[in-house]
């Protein structure tokens, strides 16, 4: 079964950097698209950008370019979301997402990992 | 930016009885459209896309119709595991690609 597994809970300093893991199985990890999404505490979703596991393209929304960084390492099935520069209203929990359709983002998120909370916090 | 609004924002139902929550897009994201359920403390689960296709496994009592700017998603009979928060998510090609609605609250009454 696809299952999309995310690195623990972090607490970071403004100013600061955090990275999170998303260690895909169950599935060919390249051939699908992997989407972060995030969400403030008590508030909705928002979507950040995806990645493309088999050529390593990105495309980030525009809010965070320039702030973001989407990367993955395809011998351990894994994503990363690197986040710089972080202020308190970064504060939110953190989602890996798989894209529904094989080898085409079509921004439907059939899969998710179980969130990460990233909490900045002087 | 394409901006979702559902409403409305709280439904308080009892189990057994039927849902309608709504979706409305500010400009046409023609079929583009899923909806999500999340419970408290979990991750969105997808229920619905391209408007009313169900997702794999999701029970039968969940269906979505609309295209367009309007969209519904219906639960026929409300099961006790069906009080979540559910959103709903477009797809266009318009920057950015993908907004979220603010979210209904289906709550027990």
């Amino acid at each position: 079964q696809v299952q999309l597994v995310q690195s623990g809970a972090e607490v970071k300093k403004p100013g600061a950097s955090v990275k999170v893991s998303c260690k895909a199985s169950g599935y060919t990890f390249t051939g699908y698209y992997i989407h972060w999404v995030r969400q403030a505490p008590g508030q909705g979703l928002e979507w950040m950008g995806w990645i493309n596991p088999y050529s390593g393209g990105t495309n980030y929304a525009q809010k965070f370019q320039g702030s973001v960084t989407m990367t993955r390492d395809t011998s351990i099935s894994t994503a990363y979301m690197e986040l710089n520069s972080l202020r308190s209203d970064d504060t939110a929990v953190y989602y890996c997402a798989r894209d529904l359709l094989e080898a085409v983002e079509v921004y439907v998120f059939a899969y998710w990992g179980q969130g990460t909370l990233v909490t900045v916090s002087s | 930016e394409i901006v979702l609004t559902q409403s409305p924002a709280t439904l308080s139902l009892s189990p057994g009885e039927r849902a309608t929550l709504s979706c409305r897009a500010s400009q046409s994201v023609y079929s583009y459209l899923a909806w999500y359920q999340q419970k408290p403390g979990q991750a969105p689960r997808l229920l619905i896309y391209d408007a009313s296709n169900r997702a794999t496994g999701i029970p039968a009592r969940f269906s979505g119709s609309g295209s367009g700017t309007d969209f519904t998603l219906t639960i026929s009979s409300l099961e006790p595991e069906d009080f979540a928060v559910y959103y709903c998510q477009q797809r266009s090609n318009w920057p950015p690609p993908i907004t979220f609605g603010q979210g209904t609250r289906l709550e027990i009454k």
